[in-house]
């Protein structure tokens, strides 16, 4: 079957670093994307992995390993407005358009 | 997002009642999605289209409708079939290229009254 597992919740200080993960199992990968998401708005992209190794885009990078199933986000210098949901999608073979998503990680940032 | 329009942001519905979800784009993309999410969930699709005139099932099509007469929209009828219609209800578009994420728009909140 296809899955993806991400933790439920997390919590961190202000001005810390973050990392949230995700495993998946899909069939097929054409790659990963990360969006982040505010109480009561739309989910917005942070992000986009096809290739292993680390992406970075100023205060959040994120990572993937394919042959492990494997990403994560990771959020540095964390603001009290980095407290949102963040979730992790597979762009899977079988169809170049249908994401599989995951439930989200709700981050609360602390001050 | 700016190109991907949601109407209207909050809609009630009664019983026995069919209400329709507008989402309309000028990004030119030819996929868009329909998703609920429901308190504290992830992303569920219900339907999905790749080109006018064509559409697919989602995960959880039962008590909805579609239709694709136009590149631009793509709107959503929640009948009277879907027995819990209470959800926030979320447009999408994709363009071509893998690497493009999915766009969404602002998004519509349904409630029973």
């Amino acid at each position: 079957g296809q899955n993806i597992d991400q933790p439920t919740e997390m919590t961190a200080t202000e001005g810390a670093i973050v990392q949230i993960n995700c495993t998946y199992q899909t069939s097929g990968f054409n790659g990963l994307f990360w969006y982040q998401q505010h109480a009561g708005e739309a989910p917005t992209f942070l992000s986009y992995n096809v290739l292993d190794g680390l992406e970075e885009k100023g205060r959040f990078s994120s990572f993937l390993s394919r042959s492990k199933g494997y990403s994560y986000l990771l959020l540095k210098e964390l603001q009290m407005k980095d407290s949102a949901s963040y979730l992790c999608a597979v762009l899977n073979a079988g169809n170049n358009r249908k994401l599989i998503w995951g439930l989200g990680t709700s981050l609360g940032v602390n001050p | 997002d700016g190109g991907i329009t949601q109407s209207p942001k909050y809609l009630f519905r009664k019983e026995g009642q069919n209400v329709t979800l507008s989402c309309e784009q000028n990004l030119n993309h030819d996929a868009m999605y329909w998703y609920r999410q429901d308190p504290g969930q992830g992303l569920r699709l219900i339907y999905y289209s790749q080109i006018v005139n064509d559409f697919q099932k989602g995960d959880i099509a039962e008590g909805y409708s579609v239709s694709r007469e136009k590149k631009e929209s793509f709107p959503l009828t929640v009948t009277s079939a879907q027995k819990n219609p209470t959800a926030f209800y979320l447009c999408a578009t994709k363009g071509q290229d893998r690497s493009q994420p999915q766009h969404f728009g602002d998004g519509t909140r349904l409630s029973i009254l």
